[in-house]
C-alpha cells in the first residue's frame, strides 16, 4: 500500500511566523499536488511539481520536489490567518491517474 | 463559473435509503473522478472515467456503489442501501487528458442516520 505521510498533523502559529509541512513517502511518484481545504469545500489546488528537486514559489508559499520524487516540502514564509486550513499533498504514480492523498496537516494561524 | 459543480451540497438520509449525488467537470475535460473524505483524514480514491469509461475501481466501491457517465458529460454516483459508516464527504474531480491537475468540486457531505 502506498502511503503518503504528512507531518506535522496539527500547527498553530503565530501571524508571522514561518513554518515548513512535510510530505513522504518510500514510493516514487510521477507528480505532486499540494491543495488547501477549507471546511465544507473541495481542495483547492495549489501547485504541481513533477520534476525531483523542483521548487516552485507562490507569493509567500515554497513547495520543493525531493530529488529522488518520494518527499515534498511546503514551506510558508509571514504566516497570515487567511492561510489557516488543512493542507494537503497528493501524488500520482507511473500507469495511473488516481490521486493518493496524505494525512493532511491542519494549519491555524493566529491574528 | 466554470469550475466543477456538485449537487446537492449536502443529503441527511436515513439508513437504508438510496441516495445519488450528481457531478459536472470543467467543461473541456475529459477524466472524471470521485473520493470520498472522512473527517480528519485525506481523501480516498473511488472511481474514475474517460469519457464516458469506467477504466478504475477502488476496493472501497462496494457492490451497493456504482457510479455512471454516460455521455462522457457529466456523472452520478449512486449509493444503494446506505449504511452510517457511508457517511462522508463525496469529492469530485476532473482533469484533461494529462490527469496530472485535478480540479475538485465543493463536494456532497452526506449524512446517514
Amino acid at each position: 500500500t502506498q502511503l503518503l505521510e504528512q507531518s506535522p498533523q496539527f500547527l498553530s502559529i503565530q501571524e508571522g511566523e514561518n513554518l515548513t509541512v512535510y510530505c513522504n513517502s518510500s514510493s516514487v511518484f510521477s507528480s505532486l499536488q499540494w491543495y488547501r481545504q477549507e471546511p465544507g469545500e473541495g481542495p483547492v489546488l495549489l501547485v504541481t511539481v513533477v520534476t525531483g528537486g523542483e521548487v516552485k514559489k507562490l507569493k509567500r508559499l515554497t513547495f520543493q520536489f525531493g530529488d529522488a520524487r518520494k518527499d515534498s516540502s511546503l514551506h510558508i514564509t509571514a504566516a497570515q490567518p487567511g492561510d489557516t486550513g488543512l493542507y494537503l499533498c497528493a501524488a500520482t504514480t507511473s500507469g495511473t491517474y488516481k490521486y493518493i492523498f496524505g494525512t493532511g496537516t491542519r494549519l491555524k494561524v493566529l491574528a | 463559473d466554470t469550475g466543477v459543480s456538485q449537487d446537492p451540497r449536502h443529503k441527511i438520509t436515513k439508513r437504508g435509503q438510496n441516495v445519488t449525488f450528481r457531478c459536472d467537470p470543467i467543461s473541456e475535460h475529459n477524466r472524471l473522478y470521485w473520493y470520498r473524505q472522512t473527517l480528519g483524514q485525506g481523501p480516498e480514491f473511488l472511481t474514475y472515467f474517460q469519457n464516458e469509461a469506467q477504466l478504475e475501481k477502488s476496493r472501497l466501491l462496494s457492490d451497493r456503489f456504482s457510479a455512471e457517465r454516460p455521455k462522457g458529460s457529466f456523472s452520478t454516483l449512486e449509493i444503494q442501501r446506505t449504511e452510517q459508516g457511508d457517511s462522508a464527504m463525496y469529492l469530485c474531480a476532473s482533469s484533461g487528458l494529462s490527469g496530472i491537475e485535478q480540479y475538485f468540486g465543493p463536494g456532497t457531505r452526506l449524512t446517514v442516520t
